[in-house]
């Protein structure tokens, strides 16, 4: 079935530690995002791409980083200067204009 | 900037009733698109409902129906014969400009029994 899967469901982060959540799709969408959730919060975008090799930052993007070498991936990696990781974070993909597709989320905890 | 706003952080409603949760939101656009989400306590985000702006008839998915007042910029969404699965947060959202998705704060959802 397509989809989008994340991985892991749950990271643990050490005190300067860089740490990297996976997000793979197989819908062949050509958009994909990252989010961040607090506690009873809605979503804030932290980075997207539109397109292969290209990236923006969203509302968010200070303490993190990210990468889209093929269309399928979009990783992204929390930084030790992320000083507030500690969230849940949400992986999506689109086509133009259409509704995005979420994967399952990864919970993100400091040790 | 886009904004979409949601002005109820909770609401409750009894079993097999019906509730309506409110969205307003802000654009000078002409051709747009509107969702709602459900996030129930696994934390899926699951899309509930869409209405595209052009489009003078609301949306309907079974138990789902939205309110779309283009004029006033108000999207509600109403769930008819609520069900305990229907626990959930809520979020409204709209597409303008390209892909980009701008979300309500959210409505905390609380059926009972």
């Amino acid at each position: 079935d397509g989809g989008i899967t994340q991985s892991p469901k749950y990271l643990f982060r050490k005190e300067g530690q860089n740490v990297t959540l996976s997000c793979e799709q197989n819908l062949n969408h050509d958009a994909m995002y990252w989010y961040r959730q607090d506690p009873g919060q809605g979503l804030r975008l932290i980075y997207y791409s539109q397109i292969v090799n290209d990236f923006q930052k969203g509302d968010i993007a200070e303490g993190y980083s990210v990468s889209r070498e093929k269309k399928e991936s979009f990783p992204l990696t929390v930084t030790s200067a992320q000083k507030n990781p500690t969230a849940f974070y949400l992986c999506a993909s689109s086509t133009t204009r259409q509704p995005q597709h979420f994967g399952d989320g990864t919970r993100l905890s400091i040790l | 900037a886009q904004t979409v706003t949601q002005s109820q952080p909770e609401m409750s409603v009894q079993e097999a009733e019906t509730v309506t949760l409110s969205c307003t939101y802000d654009t000078s656009e002409n051709n747009y698109y509107l969702f709602w989400y459900k996030q129930p306590p696994s934390r899926q985000m699951i899309l509930v409902i869409r209405q595209e702006a052009y489009k003078q008839q609301n949306a309907t998915e079974n138990r789902f129906s939205v309110n779309f007042q283009k004029a006033a910029k108000s999207f509600s969404l109403k769930i008819s014969d609520s069900q305990l699965g229907d626990t959930a947060m809520y979020f409204c959202a709209s597409i303008h400009a390209g892909n980009m998705l701008t979300f309500g704060g959210g409505t905390r959802l609380m059926v009972k029994p």
